[in-house]
């Protein structure tokens, strides 16, 4: 069956500090791959989505940039980061078929 | 652009009722509509996907239904437990060359026993 990982689950970090998100996903290959944001009761902005290695969408102008340097592994970062970037990021896989989408746990970022 | 509605408001539903959950769109039908479930701190997870030319969709005690003509999907959890108390997201997918599915900002649904 298919997993996905996500880590670190929660992480504070100074503003200016660089950033780096890690996403990987077990038991598929070739799928598509995405970065939401998530604020306090709002729905999910997507960031970035990626249909294969190398290949990176961006859908919002911001301070993060997203990488795939294997097929199942998703990286999301900034080199200084700011208060605005707080909150809650997810990364999810679908299929080629793109119907469902499946998310990993999360990671609760703050920046103070 | 497309826009998607979702009750902002908390749904308390006493246990063992009927709890009915609303999506609704604003430009042109999707291709399909998909329902996600999502705990507190967590992510979300996928319940049920209706397409444009489905009226309805049926799991266990979960039905979706979908009517393009008022632009509208309901999501109905039959049988309420305190268990499915969550916030619940609805995901449009116009199918076209942008992989982005438009989500609701989700529901918060409360079931009391």
């Amino acid at each position: 069956s298919q997993t996905i990982h996500q880590w670190p689950a929660t992480l504070v970090q100074p503003v200016g500090s660089p950033l780096s998100l890690e996403c990987t996903v077990e038991g598929t290959s070739n799928p598509n791959l995405y970065w939401y944001r998530q604020a306090a009761g709002r729905g999910l902005q997507l960031l970035f989505y990626s249909v294969g290695i190398g290949q990176i969408s961006s859908e919002v102008p911001q301070n993060l940039s997203a990488s795939r340097p294997q097929d199942r592994q998703f990286i999301l970062s900034s080199k200084k980061l700011l208060l605005s970037d707080s909150g809650f990021y997810l990364c999810a896989w679908s299929g080629r078929a793109r119907e469902t989408q499946y998310f990993g746990p999360g990671t609760r970022l703050l920046v103070l | 652009s497309q826009k998607i509605e979702q009750n902002s408001e908390a749904l308390n539903i006493q246990e063992g009722k009927t709890a009915t959950l609303t999506c609704n769109y604003t430009n042109y039908s999707p291709a399909y509509l998909q329902w996600y479930r999502q705990d507190p701190g967590r992510g979300p997870v996928f319940l049920l996907l209706i397409r444009e030319n489905e009226k309805e969709k049926r799991k266990e005690r979960l039905k979706v239904t979908f009517d393009t003509t008022l632009k509208q999907s309901l999501f109905h959890i039959t049988a309420s437990q305190p268990a499915d108390s969550a916030t619940y997201l609805c995901a449009l997918d116009m199918m076209d060359s942008n992989y982005q599915l438009i989500w609701g900002a989700g529901t918060k649904l409360i079931i009391k026993p």
